[in-house]
């Protein structure tokens, strides 16, 4: 199994710029998240998915973000605007759900500049 | 919701010296404790994880307790080795909710 798949690796933006972040989960697993990761706040979790649908959003920030899940193996962050506020390493992480730890994929490091 | 507290946010030891690592939470319902490394650049990784219907849990040189009732955990390094230097994460699961992290603790091995 090729693991929890994220890309871009690394993103480099304007402010203001629309960013797409992608993360395809590990084949079987019917749980998605997308996590932060800054220096002051460590891992905070922005969405979760189970079979596909959002269950939690109360951590995406704003507006300005959002998040799909159009079938079980393909999701995205979007950020439209963005701002330098956003720069900081996008997780994405799935689990087969209840009491089971998460995998997590490598992650996305946004510089909004 | 859950509050995870990870104590402490900083750990230096010697090589072959233990190193313990605490962790509260707040959610009572709270039924799975994981903990992950993460190392400079990498991904967090699970290494050990506990449920409440355990007290104790081993696996080589890493152990974690939990107490229910003080509703704390915690995660015990024996015979540190320098690559044992990571930041570790603790987290706890509400039923129905995410893994909800502690805000992690660097832990530095010297030789």
């Amino acid at each position: 199994d090729a693991g929890v798949i994220q890309s871009p690796r690394h993103e480099v933006t304007e402010m203001g710029q629309e960013v797409t972040l992608r993360c395809k989960p590990i084949s079987g697993h019917n749980s998605l998240f997308w996590y932060r990761q800054t220096m002051m706040r460590g891992l905070e979790l922005l969405i979760y998915f189970n079979n596909n649908v959002p269950i939690d959003d109360s951590g995406m920030p704003e507006d300005r973000f959002s998040a799909k899940m159009p079938n079980a193996s393909f999701s995205t962050l979007k950020i439209q605007p963005s701002e330098p506020r956003d720069s900081a390493v996008y997780f994405c992480a799935s689990s087969t759900g209840g009491d089971y730890g998460y995998t997590f994929g490598s992650g996305t490091r946004l510089t909004v500049v | 919701g859950e509050n995870v507290e990870q104590h402490p946010s900083t750990l230096s030891v010697q090589e072959g010296d233990s190193a313990v690592i605490k962790c509260t939470y707040s959610d009572s319902a709270s039924n799975y404790f994981p903990w992950y490394k993460q190392e400079l650049g990498k991904r967090p990784q699970l290494i050990i994880d506990i449920r409440s219907n355990v007290g104790e849990k081993k696996d080589q040189r890493i152990a974690v307790t939990l107490n229910k009732t003080a509703k704390h955990f915690s995660l015990h390094i024996t015979e540190t080795q320098p690559e044992d230097s990571a930041v570790y994460f603790c987290a706890a699961l509400s039923p129905g909710y995410a893994l909800n992290f502690g805000k992690g603790t660097s832990l530095l091995v010297t030789p």
